[in-house]
């Protein structure tokens, strides 16, 4: 069975303090691992999509990487916009249209 | 900057009753679809939906639920018979691909809570 789980649940950092997450899964033929950002109360928004073990992708302070159990997101130098859930998941399913959700790591930058 | 909407942004219904979700995909997009996420759980995956059929769906997609795409613009979800355990924020997403990322433009969800 696919799955993936997330950690730390919950992390508070100081601005400027900074961390990663991880993300840990478990799919039979990874066709992609994807990072989104959700606010309270909205839907999730895109950040990166990895394909493959030693692939990178960064964007402002984020960088994501990928090896072939886990993911980490890692943040530099946060700031307190950067406070919301990031949620991993991974493409699965059959035709790989089944997409499958950790339960989000809940990240507060205090300023 | 396109943007998924979804109508309503929240929807109170009996147990029992029929509703539909709707949600009007980016206008570029092939792929389309509906997750749900139970207050302070992860989100869930219910449907896919590609060439006006369902390429993948979960088990919690069952006979209650169906999908359609009945013009070229609006794809809803309808629950025939809502239960309290539908009560949930559901998502709309949709994504272009034809053999690139499968990135997926989530919508701001309809909150339904079921009575």
């Amino acid at each position: 069975e696919d799955q993936v789980t997330q950690s730390p649940e919950a992390l508070r950092l100081q601005e400027g303090e900074s961390s990663s997450l991880n993300c840990s899964y478990t799919v039979s033929g990874l066709r992609g691992l994807f990072w989104y950002r959700q606010d309270p109360g909205k839907g999730p928004e895109f950040l990166f999509t990895l394909y493959s073990a030693g692939e990178e992708k960064e964007k402002e302070r984020l960088k994501a990487t990928l090896t072939k159990k886990e993911s980490f997101l890692h943040i530099t130098a946060p700031k307190p916009e950067d406070s919301a859930t990031y949620l991993c998941a991974v493409q699965a399913g059959n035709y790989g249209q089944n997409f499958v959700f950790g339960p989000g790591t809940r990240l507060s930058v205090l300023p | 900057e396109p943007e998924v909407t979804q109508t309503p942004s929240h929807q109170v219904t009996q147990m029992g009753q029929e509703v539909i979700l709707r949600c009007v995909p980016i206008s570029n997009h092939l792929y389309f679809y509906w997750y749900r996420q139970i207050l302070g759980q992860k989100v869930e995956f219910l449907v896919s939906f590609y060439n006006n059929e369902i390429s993948e769906k979960s088990e919690i997609f069952d006979d209650q639920f169906s999908v359609e795409r009945p013009d070229g613009s609006n794809f809803t979800l309808k629950i025939r018979s809502t239960k309290l355990e539908d009560s949930a924020m559901y998502f709309c997403a949709s994504t272009f691909t034809l053999g690139g990322s499968y990135e997926q433009y989530f919508g701001p969800g309809t909150r339904l809570t079921v009575t």
